[in-house]
Order: C-alpha cells, then sequence, then structure tokens
C-alpha cells in the first residue's frame, strides 16, 4: 500500500498565482484532512472531510478550497497565493473522526511563495 | 482558549532516558496522542492514551493524568535516531485535535 500521497513535494508560487495541492490515499478511510505547519506552531487545520461529497472548514480555512469527489482524493486549491500562504502542507487520514483513529499522515508539501 | 505546552527544545545524552511533558487546556478531553516527526518527514504516531496511566510500547512509555491535564512521553535507552520532534495532541469534545508546537530532542554521543 502507498498509504497517503502528496504531490508535489516542493513548489514555488508568485502572489496571485493559484495551485492545487494534491491528496490520495489507498487505504480506504473515510476522514481526510489539511494541515499546515509553520515553525514555533502546532499543525493547524484547514480544511477536513468525513466522506465523499462532505467537506468543512477547520481552523485556518481563509485562502483555500477543496473538494472531496471521491473516498480516495482530497484536492487542497489555493485560489491567489500570498506570502503568508509559505508553509508545509500536510495531507493527513484515518479511518473515521472519532477520537481515538490514528492519522497517517503524506510526505508533505513544501510551498513557497515570493 | 484551547491550548497545548511543551517544552521547545530538548538535550540528551545516547543510551540514557528523558521524559519529555506536554500539559493541556481543552474543552473536552477525548485522548491524548503523542507523535514524532524526524526534520522533513512527516509525523507518525507514536501512542494514545485515553485513561489515566502508563501505556509501555518497547523503549517509549506514555503517561495520562487526567486530572492534572497533563501527560508526559518517557524514552529510554535512547539512540541517534531518535532525534526528533515530538508532537502531543489532545482530541477535544468536538473530536478535533489540537496540537502543540512540538518538542525538539537532540540526542548527543
Amino acid at each position: 500500500n502507498a498509504g497517503v500521497t502528496q504531490t508535489p513535494k516542493f513548489q514555488v508560487l508568485k502572489t496571485g498565482q493559484s495551485m492545487t495541492l494534491q491528496c490520495a490515499q489507498d487505504m480506504n478511510h473515510e476522514y481526510m484532512s489539511w494541515y499546515r505547519q509553520d515553525p514555533g506552531m502546532g499543525l493547524r487545520l484547514i480544511h477536513y472531510s468525513v466522506g465523499a461529497g462532505i467537506t468543512d472548514q477547520g481552523e485556518v480555512p481563509n485562502g483555500y478550497n477543496v473538494s472531496r469527489s471521491t473516498t480516495e482524493d482530497f484536492p487542497l486549491r489555493l485560489l491567489s497565493a500570498a506570502p503568508s500562504q509559505t508553509s508545509v502542507y500536510f495531507c493527513a487520514s484515518s479511518y473515521t473522526d472519532s477520537g481515538a483513529n490514528v492519522l497517517t499522515f503524506g510526505a508533505g508539501s513544501r510551498l513557497t511563495v515570493l | 482558549g484551547q491550548n497545548i505546552d511543551q517544552p521547545t527544545e530538548m538535550t540528551a545524552t545516547e543510551g540514557a532516558i528523558v521524559q519529555i511533558n506536554c500539559t493541556y487546556q481543552t474543552s473536552g478531553f477525548n485522548g491524548l496522542f503523542w507523535y514524532q516527526q524526524h526534520a522533513g518527514e512527516a509525523p507518525t504516531f507514536l501512542s494514545y492514551n485515553v485513561l489515566d496511566g502508563l501505556e509501555e510500547k518497547g523503549r517509549f512509555s506514555s503517561f495520562l493524568s487526567r486530572s492534572k491535564g497533563y501527560s508526559y512521553l518517557l524514552l529510554k535507552e535512547l539512540q541517534m535516531k531518535d532525534s526528533a520532534s515530538y508532537l502531543c495532541a489532545v482530541t477535544d469534545s468536538n473530536y478535533q485535535l489540537i496540537w502543540g508546537a512540538g518538542t525538539k530532542l537532540i540526542i548527543k554521543p
């Protein structure tokens, strides 16, 4: 099993450009999520999904869109990149969103916005 | 507000024991996780506590006291490969994960 696959690993954007971070999992997990990780801060939840067709906002959703058309895929879209979105992004999934479920993380995508 | 506190950085010697503390203040509690994250890599699951007490898993143990809002991760027989950040996370009453900023553990020979 590949687990959680994220692409690209690295990306440099100019302010105002748009892009999509791809995330796919092959574990039949219902719950998928996107986090950003910044120095000195805990992981912050951007958006999450508890199943195909269902998405919801996390702690820091502004500037990001998501969709969940299939169980496997959960892309994150930056519509108009800003320097404040420079960060490392992680996609994570688990069987459900209940308290005991362990998250499996993708390898991360390092985004720099100039 | 919700808060998870852990030391920013700790240093220990190869072969020794180190204890990484985590204190939390959250709206409700549905479990506490510890994850390990090597530099430039993804977090990986280490342990989960939902009841008070000690959970042992090889060289790693995790302790929880719900009444004190406190947990620790104990690493024994430290190896150089244990150099990493250790993330504490709590599931609140809405089953949302609240993450600490992580403790960077440096192991010296």
